[in-house]
């Protein structure tokens, strides 16, 4: 079965500053999709950033961008120019190319600091 | 105004009692999903369903109840063999046969036992 695993819990950054959140998966499989969901304090779950497993490009959105390095099975995301609305939980998600289920991380709580 | 509501946004429950959770969507998106979210933790998929008169089990489905009646609705019922149902519930959508797999999230239903 796939997994996903966040190994921090929690976060902090100054505003401004720059910061990165990692997730690792597992899966036997070539070909899915990856995802970034912020989850702020109304806690209305918001898509942040997608990546297709056969790209080798990383994806980017504005201040967001991911560093996927498929072999190590790594999916880490990068917001630069931290504001106070980033702050939030953000969860890694994971999907196969049929897409019938997504697996999600535990969550990181991140706090931008003033 | 197209977009999934859930409700209520809080809800009750006392020992014994059935509660329904409302999900309604005019994305005309095949796809349904309940997910369930504990304080500090990722999201659990209770169930889903791809098509109307059809749905699966998801990993935690035991005392919990759908149906899939319309495409635009998904209610959920919380059962009294559920022990533990205080915990935050999502409804999402997801287009089907899309290269666009992403999961389109509710605003959620907050479920707590008296």
């Amino acid at each position: 079965a796939q997994t996903v695993t966040q190994s921090q819990p929690e976060m902090s950054v100054q505003e401004a500053e720059t910061v990165t959140l990692s997730c690792t998966y597992d899966t036997s499989e070539s070909d899915y999709y990856l995802f970034w969901y912020k989850q702020p304090p109304s806690r209305q779950m918001i898509l942040v950033i997608r990546q297709e497993a056969y790209k080798q490009q990383n994806a980017t959105e504005n201040r967001f961008s991911v560093n996927f390095q498929k072999a190590a099975k790594s999916f880490s995301l990068k917001i630069s120019d931290s504001q106070l609305g980033d702050a939030a939980m953000y969860f890694c998600a994971y999907t196969s190319n049929y897409g019938q289920n997504f697996v999600f991380g535990p969550g990181t709580r991140l706090s931008v600091l003033p | 105004d197209g977009g999934i509501t859930q409700s209520p946004k809080y809800l009750f429950r006392k020992e014994g009692q059935n509660v329904t959770l409302s999900c309604e969507q005019n994305l005309n998106h095949d796809a349904m999903y309940w997910y369930r979210q504990d304080p500090g933790q990722g999201l659990r998929l209770i169930y889903y369903s791809q098509i109307v008169n059809d749905f699966q089990k998801g990993d935690i489905a035991e005392g919990y109840s759908v149906s899939r009646e319309k495409k635009e609705s998904f209610p959920l019922t919380v059962t009294s063999a559920q022990k533990n149902p205080t915990a935050f519930y999502l409804c999402a959508t997801q287009l089907r046969g899309a290269t666009n797999e992403k999961l389109f999230f509710g605003s959620g239903t907050q479920l707590s036992v008296l």
